[in-house]
């Protein structure tokens, strides 16, 4: 475990289904970060939230919700995705401040049918 | 902008080699970096790191290089193992840039496979 545990590993979702993905960091860190790596892609960050607020939000579609209720966990609500959607999510946390000890959850491999 | 279905670039390595990975970075302001490693189906893991006021620092058989004049670095793995095997990916950040501090650049990644 790196300090940053995502649930569940993996998850395959129907189009119309409503789920969520969840992150959970233990470095006493306070910005969380969600990104998106696709096939053969770099890294695309989705969101950033510093200090539980959201400071980025990088024209991601609204089917996909983030929540932060506190510094110590993000969730990303995922409703009505499409087959394109389909990819590892992965989830980061740092200090709001700075990017020293950036570190990044093992990913959920999501799966869109 | 990132061009899609990008190859990546592959290093082929034998067994006990050593292996030198590069990354050309892009901003001239960029005075912190950070080398990845990602295997198959997971998360990007943490192996190394480098401030601007260093230009080599080592780790356990991993030492990066850093040369600002060209904007360049590099992560060398000495005594290459199987499990060395995965995508290793550089990152660059500006740690003075007021309200964005945390953003990471991230490079392209090389697919470094380790022959037994």
């Amino acid at each position: 475990e790196t300090g940053v545990t995502q649930t569940p590993r993996h998850l395959v979702m129907g189009m119309t289904n409503k789920k969520s993905l969840k992150c959970e960091q233990h470095l006493g860190h306070n910005a969380m970060y969600w990104y998106k790596q696709s096939a053969k892609k770099p890294l695309e960050l989705m969101f950033v939230y510093s200090l539980e607020e959201r400071v980025e939000n990088n024209s991601v579609p609204s089917r996909f919700s983030p929540e932060c209720p506190n510094s110590s966990h993000l969730f990303l609500h995922l409703h009505t995705l499409q087959p394109e959607d389909s990819a590892l999510y992965l989830c980061a946390s740092s200090q709001h401040d700075r990017a020293y000890g950036y570190t990044f959850g093992s990913g959920t491999r999501l799966t869109v049918v | 902008g990132e061009s899609v279905g990008l190859h990546l670039p592959t290093l082929s390595v034998q067994e006990g080699d050593n292996s030198i990975i590069n990354c050309a970075y892009s901003n001239s302001a960029s005075d912190y970096f950070i080398w990845y490693k990602q295997e198959s189906g997971k998360g990007p893991q943490f192996i190394i790191d480098i401030r601007s006021n260093m230009d080599k620092r080592q780790g356990q058989r991993v030492t990066v290089l850093l040369n600002k004049t060209v904007k360049h670095l590099s992560l060398q793995i000495a005594a290459t193992q199987p499990g060395d095997s995965a995508v290793y990916f550089c990152a660059e950040n500006i740690s003075g840039s007021g309200g964005s501090n945390y953003k990471l650049t991230f490079g392209k990644g090389t697919l470094l496979t380790v022959n037994p």
